[in-house]
């Protein structure tokens, strides 16, 4: 199975502060990978697809980018909103895996 | 408007079975797959697998082939995950998810928690 290794695993930032957390894939995966926030007691929810792609209704301040084995999700100008935990997933190879996850806090 | 609604909180004893819903509304359901996903506590999350509610195709992560079993039931626009011979370590929420295009998730159910204990 590809590992997904993100990083950090936790972070602490202010608002209106921009945000970057890592995805690394154990091979490459040809930017099929997607990026899924999950607040505190609720479900994941799509924000980028196709690695740069923004999901239906996600806010222009979040935005992906990468190639090969290695991808970034950005958050410009944070808001309290956005405090949630942030999980990757590759779906280029059987089976799909999603990385551990980062959890993101307001400092 | 997308909404994939699931079955309740669930406890159940060890080496029981239990089945969880998924029902679907705000689109046609059985012309998207429809994936299930594992989150044990504090954990990550894990593809269990999907059905083609179409046709009844599934396909499964070797992880959980033949703990999982999954079905779906078009009159009721409703797909079922059933565990078996559960333990301690099944306990966890499970997701239903909508299948957007090649394993992207775009909808999901709310979870649902089951707990294995005697």
């Amino acid at each position: 199975d590809i590992q997904m290794t993100q990083s950090p695993a936790s972070l602490s930032a202010s608002l209106g502060e921009t945000v970057t957390i890592e995805c690394r894939a154990s091979e490459d995966i040809y930017s099929n990978l997607a990026w899924y926030q999950q607040k505190p007691g609720n479900s994941p929810q799509l924000l980028i697809y196709d690695a740069n792609s923004l999901a239906d209704g996600v806010p222009s301040r979040f935005s992906g980018s990468g190639s090969g084995t290695q991808y970034s999700l950005k958050i410009n100008s944070l808001q309290s909103e956005d405090v949630a935990s942030y999980f990757c997933q590759q779906y280029n190879n059987y089976p799909n895996t999603f990385g551990a996850g980062t959890k993101l806090e307001l400092k | 408007q997308v909404q994939l609604q699931q079955s309740g909180t669930e406890l159940v004893k060890p080496a029981s079975s239990v089945k969880i819903s998924c029902k679907a509304s705000g689109y046609t359901f059985t012309s998207n797959y429809m994936h299930w996903i594992r989150q044990q506590p504090g954990n990550g999350l894990e593809w269990i697998g999907w059905i083609y509610p179409g046709n009844g195709n599934t396909k499964y992560n070797q992880k959980f082939d033949g703990k999982a079993t999954l079905t779906a039931d078009k009159s009721s626009s409703t797909a079922y995950m059933q565990l078996s011979s559960l333990t301690s370590e099944d306990s966890a929420v499970y997701f239903c998810a909508r299948d957007y295009g090649g394993y992207v998730m775009d909808a999901w159910g709310q979870g649902a928690s089951v707990t294995v204990s005697s």
